[in-house]
């Protein structure tokens, strides 16, 4: 069976850091792209970010590049997220996505149940 | 980065069907054969319903359909069930911006 199980998730003040992790299980990692959406209070799902499989394409929305930074380890078949000079427009769900395929985006095909972050002072 | 159009809400009776849109432009839902929509009860994680604009995954019933024309794409869900109330999203491929996701639309089952 397939699954994604994210962590790392808290309250943390604005401007501070914060590192998620996605545990993947039940296929072969290697072989698919990898994404971060996040659902805010009270909002839709926005894309965050994605990393084709082997970590050669980086993609970012526009209101977290320069700020958040995607990547992968096929060796612990996990996904991350590191999350710096956080604002608390970032305050949301954040959910781990599997792609259909390897490349940099075709869809999200498998979720995991999130991880909630807080930005609050 | 602009978001997809879809109406705020839908809504039918058992049995019948439902029609839901999605509203980009030439440089996403026009351009690309990559819309996908994905079902989210509150609570729980999505769940992928279509991809590639028309393709289900394996596990989707027949009931769930998707089509395009130009820069809109739409959902329909034929022989609506209590079950199929949900939140329902877009998303398009959206070239250098990656993925672009619709507002959602809330489906009740009256």
């Amino acid at each position: 069976e397939v699954q994604l199980v994210e962590s790392g998730g808290g309250l943390v003040q604005p401007g501070r850091s914060l590192r998620l992790s996605c545990a993947a299980s039940g296929f072969t990692f290697n072989d698919y792209a990898m994404h971060w959406v996040r659902q805010g209070p009270g909002r839709g799902l926005e894309w965050v970010a994605s990393i084709n499989w082997n970590s050669d394409v980086l993609g970012y929305a526009d209101s977290v590049k320069g700020r958040l930074t995607i990547s992968r380890d096929s060796a612990k078949n996990s996904l991350y997220l590191q999350m710096d000079g956080l604002r608390t427009d970032d305050t949301a769900l954040y959910f781990c996505a599997r792609d259909v395929g390897p490349g940099d985006y075709n869809a999200f095909h498998t979720w995991g149940q999130g991880t909630m972050v807080t930005v609050s002072s | 980065q602009s978001a997809l159009t879809q109406p705020a809400s839908v809504s039918g009776s058992p049995g019948q069907s439902i029609t839901i849109s999605c509203t980009g432009t030439s440089s996403d839902v026009g351009t690309y054969n990559l819309v996908s929509w994905y079902q989210h009860h509150p609570g729980k994680a999505p769940r992928l319903m279509i991809y590639e604009d028309t393709k289900r995954p394996s596990g989707v019933s027949n009931r769930f359909s998707g089509s395009k024309s130009g820069n809109t794409a739409s959902l329909t869900i034929s022989g609506l069930q209590a079950e199929d109330g949900a939140d329902y999203y877009c998303c398009s491929y959206a070239g250098t911006k990656f993925a672009r996701f619709g507002g959602g639309t809330k489906l009740t089952v009256l």
